[in-house]
């Protein structure tokens, strides 16, 4: 089946530690997105791939990149972790809203905890 | 600004009884909607969605959801619920200046018993 898969599941790293997440996708859509999800609440979107064209949330942290070396694999980057990055990370992708918005498919997440 | 709200935060109800989820937007032109569904530790489903046409639009398992333009709602029903109903649900609309984004709502916390 044509899915979007998020690795690891689980990752764990130590406060100030970079930390790379990983995503990648089948259905070979060209927009990918980046939310953060905390507990009880809804995913806050940090940043989109339009085909390369990056575009950040205005109130996202410096601390979190990204990269899209291709159409199929989106990467998230923090560069050093606090303990308030505590969260289930998702990737999205979805059609390009050229002919109005499109559904979102999502990953399984990556849930990702600090030492 | 655009907004979604679900006023419900956490909802219980028995197995086998009906259950209605609100939805209230807020948007000049007509929207496009969504209904999304994420069980515990897990990513968000798609289980309906709404651009034009009929107002009752059907869903993935026994969801159904009716727009209502005069008071800005989009609710999903199903019956009869199922205890692998249980899980957060969340409302979106499509941004109005960004046709690749959408907002979400909070979200309800569906809880069934036996």
């Amino acid at each position: 089946d044509a899915m979007v898969i998020q690795n690891p599941r689980y990752q764990v790293t130590q406060f100030g530690k970079p930390v790379t997440l990983s995503c990648s996708q089948t259905l070979n859509h060209n927009v990918m997105y980046w939310y953060q999800q905390k507990s009880s609440q809804a995913p806050k979107l940090l940043f989109h791939y339009y085909d390369k064209d990056f575009n950040n949330e205005a109130d996202t942290p410096d601390n979190f990149q990204s990269r899209r070396p291709n159409t199929s694999f989106c990467f998230l980057d923090i560069r050093s972790p606090g303990l308030g990055d505590a969260a289930m990370y998702l990737c999205a992708t979805s059609r390009d809203g050229r002919q109005g918005h499109q559904p979102q498919h999502f990953g399984d997440g990556t849930r990702l905890s600090i030492l | 600004a655009q907004s979604v709200t679900q006023p419900d935060i956490h909802i219980t109800v028995s197995e086998g009884a009906s259950l209605e989820l609100r939805c209230n937007y807020s948007y000049g032109a007509t929207p496009y909607l969504f209904w999304y569904v994420q069980s515990p530790g897990q990513g968000l489903q798609l289980l309906l969605k709404y651009f034009s046409g009929d107002t009752l639009v059907q869903g993935i398992k026994g969801f159904e959801a009716e727009f209502k333009r005069s008071q800005s709602s989009f609710n999903l029903r199903k019956p009869s619920v199922h205890w692998s109903d249980a899980a957060e649900y969340f409302c979106a609309v499509g941004s109005s200046y960004n046709t690749d984004k959408l907002i979400f709502g909070t979200g309800t916390r569906l809880q069934v018993f036996p």
